[in-house]
């Protein structure tokens, strides 16, 4: 009840075009859900998270859209671009537990 | 900038070795973590701290230890490193509140000979 499902596992994306990745999660008492980005060599990033109250958030062209009733929640990339290219993981808890993460989606956009 | 620092990119040590691995904050967070990463696998939450001398394990503690003297460093201990321990380590902490936004180190690279 702990995990948290993450799709695709890699994707490959032309310049421009909207990335998507996917998370699914079991535990209802999870309310908060980040997504964070990792590029080689570096640790991972806080990108952009959101709460179960709002179905949508965006900060520039990242967007998480959320659902509640399906317990999914997503990551799209408007306009990707190569620097974009990355691993990204989605996550969640709630309260003070620490976060579960998903298994991460290694994103290429290509020129 | 603050940050969190792990004091060494790669190591390379032989098994049976007792390995540490440094971790030190400058944010004055109270809670501090540490996964591996592996391909495939993700983050897996070895041990985290929610304050000076306390220690709680996570999902994957077989072979470790951890110890926190002092609220900015967490150190992680392999009694005697095995090759499966083979793994990219990332120590992460966090503010009191609720455990949310850790903030990453870049990772030690460890491999097990």
């Amino acid at each position: 009840q702990q995990q948290v499902k993450q799709s695709p596992q890699s994707l490959i994306v032309q310049k421009g075009g909207i990335s998507i990745i996917n998370c699914a999660y079991e535990n209802t008492a999870f309310d908060y859900f980040p997504w964070y980005q990792q590029f080689p060599g570096k640790g991972p990033a806080l990108l952009i998270a959101i709460r179960p109250d709002v179905s949508e958030k965006k900060e520039g062209r990242f967007t998480i859209s959320f659902n509640k009733s399906a317990k999914q929640f997503s990551l799209h990339i408007m306009d990707s671009q190569p620097g974009d290219s990355a691993t990204y993981f989605c996550a969640a808890n709630s309260g003070y537990s620490t976060l579960t993460f998903g298994k991460g989606t290694m994103l290429l956009v290509s020129p | 900038d603050v940050k969190v620092t792990q004091s060494s990119r790669y190591l390379v040590k032989r098994t049976g070795e007792k390995v540490f691995l440094e971790c030190v904050q400058d944010m004055d967070h109270e809670n501090m973590f540490w996964y591996r990463q592996d391909p495939g696998l993700g983050l897996r939450l070895i041990y985290f701290s929610y304050d000076v001398k306390m220690k709680e394990k996570g999902d994957i503690p077989e072979g470790y230890s951890v110890s926190r003297e002092k609220k900015e460093r967490f150190s992680l201990i392999l009694e005697s490193a095995s090759t499966n321990q083979t793994s990219m380590y990332l120590c992460a902490s966090s503010t009191d509140q609720g455990m949310r936004g850790y903030t990453f180190g870049s990772g030690t690279r460890l491999t097990v000979v």
